[in-house]
């Protein structure tokens, strides 16, 4: 099965501030990879998703942005962070023979 | 586009009681289904899943749950509750698209009074 690194585990940041977080995965070639939001209380809203190199869609309009360097390697980024960017974050990766998609531990940004 | 609604926010069950989670979903085929588990902090964790053939799919950890394609459901049961079940739980649907993107439900809450 497929292993999702997630870094920082949590993080502070005030508002303005630039933001990078970071996810690799082990175990699979080629994934599809995904950024999640979870903010508090509420289900998993999907950011962006990735099937291959430099391929990013995004789902939703907002403040943030993903790339994808390397083929496990899957980045979720901000120029300047807002109060609502605050949330959970996780990343999760679905191999292409895969039905399942496999997450991370995740990332607890707050954003003051 | 396809939904999943968990009608419960908040479940409250006595240690070795039974457990039902609800989930129903909004496709105009059958999707791959999945239940996933979260503990506080942390990710999720594939309790089990339904792709095709026998209705009632077992899991881990004691769960299982059955898709009844007559009322687009599949919930989440466990016959016999233990305090460590206690963590948020999340239907999900697979539209089985060129991305397999997940459609997530809003999660239901279990609370486990000893």
């Amino acid at each position: 099965s497929q292993t999702i690194h997630q870094w920082p585990a949590t993080l502070v940041q005030p508002v303005g501030s630039p933001l990078s977080l970071e996810c690799t995965v082990e175990g699979t070639s080629n994934p599809n990879l995904y950024w999640y939001r979870q903010a508090a209380g509420r289900g998993l809203q999907l950011l962006f998703y990735s099937v291959g190199i430099g391929q990013i869609s995004s789902e939703v309009p907002q403040n943030l942005s993903a790339s994808r360097p390397q083929d496990r390697q899957f980045i979720l980024s901000s120029k300047k962070l807002l109060l609502s960017d605050s949330g959970f974050y996780l990343c999760a990766s679905q191999g292409r023979a895969s039905n399942e998609q496999f997450f991370g531990p995740g990332t607890r940004l707050t954003v003051l | 586009a396809q939904s999943v609604t968990q009608p419960d926010i908040h479940i409250t069950v006595s240690e070795g009681a039974s457990l039902e989670l609800r989930c129903n979903y909004s496709y105009g085929a059958t999707p791959y289904l999945f239940w996933y588990v979260q503990s506080p902090g942390q990710g999720l964790q594939l309790l089990l899943k339904y792709f095709s053939g026998d209705t009632l799919v077992q899991g881990i950890k004691g769960f299982e749950a059955e898709f009844k394609r007559s009322q687009s459901s599949f919930n989440l049961r466990k016959p016999s509750v233990h305090w460590s079940d206690a963590a948020e739980y999340f239907c999900a649907v697979d539209a089985i698209g060129s991305a397999r993107q997940l459609t997530f439900g809003s999660g239901t809450q279990l609370t486990v009074l000893p």
